[in-house]
């Protein structure tokens, strides 16, 4: 039951802007799309949330498409330590409540 | 304010043995949740508590797993007899209370428990 769909893996220079994307051609108007990240040995970290509009926080962009089809998350200086699993997430109404469905997540890998 | 806890961080056990998971919520978080990641496939949803109530089980995979959580505080997954497809990591999160039905709740989540069935 994924409804998102992620590259398995992506390369980034140091300092450039990592832009990873995400396929949720499936998602219900009401569901949000999450972006977490997991570094090794961690629990998925939280990165930032939207339903329809463009969303900024300290730690990355989030762009959303008009027909939320897609979404891209920005990470605009990436560093080593941003080496890590993406995970593209919907949240879905489920039984009264919210689950997160996980997509398979894109290793980034930073280089020097 | 503490992140969510687990315990153990790792477990070996053979087929046929049982074992108890722990996760201790942010304090003030009603809502809990357990998920899993077996090998090679996504994390996948088990549960879903609000307070001690069960809202969600439907991602339990089968009656040889058994969530509780009892007054509300922390949580235990429970696995009996443990079985080699069990092998994983058991992911708990937690989040504060839905405000309502488009309110978003940003779920934490802890370090995991490694679980491996020889």
């Amino acid at each position: 039951d994924a409804k998102t769909t992620q590259p398995t893996s992506m390369d980034c220079a140091e300092g450039r802007a990592a832009n990873l994307p995400c396929n949720h051609s499936t998602i219900s108007g009401n569901e949000y799309v999450y972006w977490y990240r997991q570094i090794h040995s961690q629990g998925p970290q939280y990165i930032i949330h939207g339903l329809k509009n463009n969303e900024t926080n300290e730690m990355a962009s989030l762009i959303i498409t008009e027909d939320r089809k897609s979404s891209t998350l920005i990470l605009p200086h990436a560093t080593l330590r941003d080496t890590a699993v993406y995970y593209c997430i919907v949240r879905v109404r489920h039984s009264g409540t919210y689950k997160y469905i996980f997509g398979t997540g894109t290793r980034l890998k930073v280089l020097a | 304010e503490a992140g969510v806890t687990q315990f153990p961080s790792h477990s070996v056990i053979e087929k046929g043995q049982t074992v108890t998971l722990r996760c201790d919520p942010i304090s003030g978080h009603d809502n809990l949740y357990w998920y899993r990641r077996v090998m090679g496939k996504e994390i996948k949803f088990l549960l879903h508590f609000v307070k001690e109530s069960k809202q969600d089980e439907s991602g339990m995979p089968n009656n040889r797993f058994l969530a509780e959580r009892t007054g509300g505080t922390y949580s235990t997954l429970k696995v009996q007899p443990a079985e080699l497809e069990d092998s994983g990591v058991y992911f708990c999160a937690s989040s504060r209370l839905h405000r309502g039905a488009g309110g978003t709740d940003t779920q934490y989540f802890g370090p995991g428990t490694r679980l491996t069935v020889l």
